[in-house]
């Protein structure tokens, strides 16, 4: 069974700065992928992110990128520049590789990020 | 935002009362989940359906039934509801084999 672990409850960063937030995970399979996905308060959940294990390029959208770790089993989160509207429950997931009848997600805990002015 | 809804978006109501959540989505995805979601917690898949007439549990022990009649429907059902039913609930869908999914507001529903 695949388990993803978030060890940071909350966070905290100052308008403009980088933060990064850490996700492990476990699994026996070889072909998956990896998302981050946004949480804001009362709106709905976004995909931030996503990652192809097979791939060994980190994957990049705009301010956020990831360090992605394979063998170490690994999925650090890096906000650049961070905004207000950062502010978020972020979790990290996983998912066998698509195709597959179900495609179910498997949801680490959240790290709560605030975003301080 | 995606095009996928669900109401109500808040519930209170009194234990042994039978609800219904519902959800729509207008894309036309032929996968939907229910995710339940306790405070400060991760989500928990807890029924999806991979198109009509074809629903599964999830990996989460649910009392809730679903169905899945017509594509763009996926109403979760509680014929008698307890105080453990206290949770937030979302429902996502995705196409075929992409991997990504769209998340409803979610409905937060309080059983008292």
């Amino acid at each position: 069974a695949q388990t993803v672990t978030q060890s940071q409850p909350e966070m905290s960063v100052q308008e403009a700065e980088t933060v990064t937030l850490s996700c492990t995970y476990d699994t026996s399979e070889n072909n998956y992928y990896l998302f981050w996905y946004k949480q804001p308060p009362s709106r709905q959940m976004i995909l931030v992110i996503r990652q192809e294990a097979y791939k060994q390029q980190n994957a990049t959208e705009n301010r956020f990128s990831v360090n992605f770790q394979k063998a170490a089993k690994s999925f650090s989160l890096k906000i650049s520049d961070s905004q207000l509207g950062d502010t978020a429950m972020y979790f990290c997931a996983f998912m066998k590789h698509p195709g597959g009848a179900t495609n179910k997600l498997i949801f680490g805990t959240g790290t709560l990020l605030a975003v301080q002015p | 935002e995606a095009d996928i809804y669900q109401t109500p978006r808040y519930l209170v109501i009194g234990t042994g009362k039978k609800i219904t959540l519902e959800c729509s989505q207008t894309m036309g995805h032929d996968k939907m989940y229910w995710y339940q979601q306790d405070p400060g917690m991760e989500l928990h898949l807890i029924h999806y359906s991979y198109g009509v007439n074809s629903t599964e549990k999830g990996d989460l022990s649910s009392e809730s039934t679903v169905s899945r009649i017509r594509t763009e429907h996926f109403p979760l059902t509680l014929e008698s509801a307890r105080p453990s039913h206290t949770s937030q609930y979302l429902c996502a869908s995705g196409r075929g084999s992409s991997y990504e999914q769209y998340f409803g507001p979610g409905t937060r529903l309080t059983v008292t």
